[in-house]
């Protein structure tokens, strides 16, 4: 149990396109769902914390309008990199709670050319 | 300064070592210290988590938290090449996981070879 996917497992896209990342926990239901994004060779950073039907909570430093969070239900959440730059490519990692742990999904990898 | 610091690596052990790996941080509120293993592109795996000070163990591995030194260790003891991995150390004030907010080292990169 407590399985979390992500689609797509990784994606190249052009400069200036948009990019959707879709977080799902297929054997329970989540209120709250997490963004996290890795460089190489560096720890997980979070981006946003999401909850179901409200709007996400964005860390420090994060653009909430260049990566828009939608949380609208308790089994999906998505991320859309928005007008993406070579700067976004990353490995991006999404996580849903379920009691008082996270399970991570297997990651995105997003390369923007 | 970061609040979590973890040696990266890589570290290669021969297998059957016992294998120590650290973190140090700096904010005191931290109670609840988390391990992750991590395959490459895979996302991460809980291990093992501990509440405040003290010890736990499962099966080969053991985790130790000593507060008063902000100092957290995973032994693994007879390791395994499939315990080849990145182990991440992760820390909360308020929880393990649910809906509280996780701060990750950076983690340390383990071979265990043949």
């Amino acid at each position: 149990g407590a399985v979390v996917s992500q689609h797509p497992s990784w994606v190249i896209c052009k400069s200036g396109t948009s990019v959707k990342i879709e977080c799902r926990s297929l054997d329970f239901q989540a209120t709250t769902m997490f963004w996290y994004r890795q460089f190489p060779k560096q720890s997980l950073m979070l981006m946003a914390t999401s909850n179901e039907g409200s709007k996400a909570t964005y860390e420090q430093g994060v653009e909430k309008d260049k990566f828009l969070i939608n949380h609208a239900s308790l089994t999906l959440s998505t991320l859309t990199v928005t007008s993406a730059h070579p700067e976004d490519s990353s490995f991006y990692i999404c996580s849903a709670s379920r009691l008082d742990t996270q399970y991570f999904g297997p990651g995105t990898r997003l390369t923007v050319l | 300064q970061k609040e979590v610091e973890q040696d990266p690596g890589p570290l290669s052990v021969p297998e059957g070592a016992i294998v120590s790996l650290n973190c140090t941080y700096s904010n005191s509120a931290f109670q609840y210290f988390m391990w992750y293993r991590q395959y490459s592109r895979k996302g991460p795996e809980l291990l093992m988590y501990t509440y405040s000070s003290g010890n736990k163990e499962d099966g080969r591995f053991t985790a130790q938290v000593d507060k008063s030194s902000k100092y957290i260790s995973l032994f693994i003891r007879d390791s395994q090449p499939s315990d080849s991995a990145t182990y991440l150390c992760a820390m909360s004030a308020k929880g393990t996981g649910g809906g509280n907010k996780l701060t990750f080292g950076t983690g340390t990169q383990l071979k265990v070879e043949l």
